[in-house]
C-alpha cells in the first residue's frame, strides 16, 4: 500500500517549453503533497508543499510563477515547470502522506529527470 | 525541526550488519526520527520510524537511545541491493502538513 506514482520518469525538451509533472496518490488520499528538487549528489531540497483545494506554500527563493503547482482533487497534484532553461535541469520527486496524517510517513514517487536543451 | 548529523559514508561487507548511525542532540520531546533511503536515480523509501522505542520491521531494525538524542539504524543482512544514501529525519509526527527536511545522509556501499 501507499504508492505514489510520479509521471513522466524522463522528460528531454527545449528551452522555452513548459513541462507538466503529475504526482498521484494511488491507494490513499493526500490532502498534502509535497515537492522536491535534487540536483546532481545533493540531498533533497523542499520546493513547495501542495495543499488540496488551496494555494500551494513556496519554500523561499522558489519563484511560484515559474514552478506552478496544481493539487485539484485529493490524488493528484501537478507541478508545471514554465518557460524552462538549462538551469531547470534537476530531479524532480513528489511525497504525498495520507490525510489522516499524524505519524504518517511520507512516501515518495520515481521522480522524473527533467533535461532541458 | 531539529537537526541530525550522520558520517557521510560508510562501507559494509554483503551478509553482514550494516550499522547507521545518527545523532540528533537537539530532538525535541513530540519530534519523531524517520529513516528513508535513496537508491540511485530513484525518489526515497520509506525504512522505519520511531519515537522512543526500538522498532523492527521487516527491513530494518531502530534503537533509539534512552535520551533520544541518537540513533541507529541497523541491516541484519546487507546485500548488494542496500547500496543507496541514508537519510534520518527527525519531524514532529502530528502535522499532517510538516514535511520532510532531509540532510547530507550516508552514503552505504555494500562490498561483494
Amino acid at each position: 500500500g501507499a504508492v505514489v506514482s510520479q509521471h513522466p520518469s524522463r522528460v528531454i525538451c527545449k528551452s522555452g517549453t513548459s513541462v507538466k509533472i503529475e504526482c498521484r496518490s494511488l491507494d490513499f488520499q493526500a490532502t498534502t503533497m509535497f515537492w522536491y528538487r535534487q540536483f546532481p549528489k545533493k540531498s533533497l531540497m523542499l520546493m513547495a508543499t501542495s495543499n488540496e483545494g488551496s494555494k500551494a506554500t513556496y519554500e523561499q527563493g522558489v519563484e511560484k510563477d515559474k514552478f506552478l503547482i496544481n493539487h485539484a482533487s485529493l490524488t493528484l497534484s501537478t507541478l508545471t515547470v514554465t518557460s524552462a532553461h538549462p538551469e531547470d535541469s534537476s530531479f524532480y520527486i513528489c511525497s504525498a502522506r495520507k490525510s489522516t496524517g499524524g505519524i504518517q510517513p511520507q512516501h515518495f514517487g520515481d521522480g522524473t529527470r527533467l533535461s532541458i536543451l | 525541526d531539529a537537526k541530525t548529523t550522520q558520517p557521510p559514508s560508510m562501507d559494509c561487507a554483503e551478509g553482514r550488519a550494516a550499522n547507521l548511525p545518527c545523532n540528533h542532540s537537539t530532538i525535541s520531546g513530540n519530534e519523531y526520527v524517520y529513516w528513508y533511503r535513496q537508491i540511485h536515480s530513484q525518489g526515497p523509501q520509506y525504512i522505519i520510524h520511531g519515537l522512543k522505542n526500538n522498532e523492527t520491521n521487516e527491513m530494518a531494525s531502530l534503537i533509539i537511545t534512552e535520551d533520544r538524542k541518537s540513533s541507529t539504524l541497523i541491516l541484519p543482512h546487507a546485500t548488494l541491493r542496500d547500496t543507496a544514501v541514508y537519510y534520518c529525519i527527525v519531524r514532529p509526527g502530528m502535522d499532517a502538513g510538516n514535511m520532510l527536511t532531509f540532510g547530507g545522509g550516508t552514503r552505504l556501499m555494500v562490498k561483494p
